[in-house]
């Protein structure tokens, strides 16, 4: 069974401060999707990487995917209040069905 | 970018009778949704893939004669959860994979289920 440890569960900072929210499994991944999710709605595509190494930046939160495309990274510069949400990685085994991360539920204190 | 609605938003019913919840894809053809539920605080757990045109394929311990799901169209596919109980209280999600992007599901707003 894949399994997809998503760290830290739970992280509170002071608005512009930088964080790293990690997400590793022993297994390879065919892709990583890291979503963002309101209370009552439903998860927010922010990205999908697919190659090993590769690094995409969205405004102020770059994503990047392990070399072996086993883990996987969401950076965030100068955090602000409306980055709060719960943050979600999800790996695509290679029947493309996604394996998921606990959870990073993010508050950014103004 | 692909588009998932669903339906209804909220929902609140009686202990026993039954829900049925649509999910459709607004901009594209999904030939595979997903339906989860989501605890309070916690993750998402894949309740069952949804093929169009073929059965469900149910995760273990999901009851597939309590959550009933039809894909008829490849923009439509829907939860029916029968004879509901309190314990059947919960937040569903249903999700679309789009061809081609090895594996990427874009998400409906979700369904908030409330048996009385």
């Amino acid at each position: 069974t894949q399994l997809l440890e998503q760290s830290p569960q739970f992280l509170s900072i002071q608005e512009g401060e930088n964080l790293t929210v990690y997400c590793n499994s022993s297994s390879v991944f065919s892709s990583l999707q890291w979503y963002r999710q309101e209370p009552g709605e439903g998860p927010v595509l922010l990205v999908t990487v697919v190659t090993g190494g590769e690094v995409k930046k969205l405004k102020r939160l770059t994503f990047q995917f392990g070399d072996a495309r086993k883990d996987s990274s969401l950076h965030i510069t100068a955090a602000q209040p409306g980055d709060t949400g719960l943050y979600l990685c999800a790996g695509a085994d290679s029947n493309y069905q996604l394996i998921w991360g606990a959870g990073t539920k993010l508050i950014i204190k103004p | 970018g692909a588009v998932v609605s669903q339906h209804p938003s909220r929902v609140i019913c009686k202990s026993g009778t039954s829900v049925k919840i649509e999910c459709r894809s607004l901009d594209f053809q999904a030939t595979t949704m997903f339906w989860y539920r989501q605890f309070p605080k916690q993750s998402l757990m894949l309740m069952a893939t949804s093929n169009e045109g073929s059965k469900a394929t149910y995760e273990q311990g999901v009851e597939k004669d309590k959550f009933l799901i039809n894909h008829a169209s490849l923009t439509l596919s829907t939860l029916t959860v029968t004879s509901a109980h309190p314990e059947d209280s919960s937040f569903y999600i249903c999700s679309a994979r789009v061809a081609g992007t090895r594996g990427t599901q874009y998400f409906g707003p979700g369904t908030r289920l409330l048996v009385l």
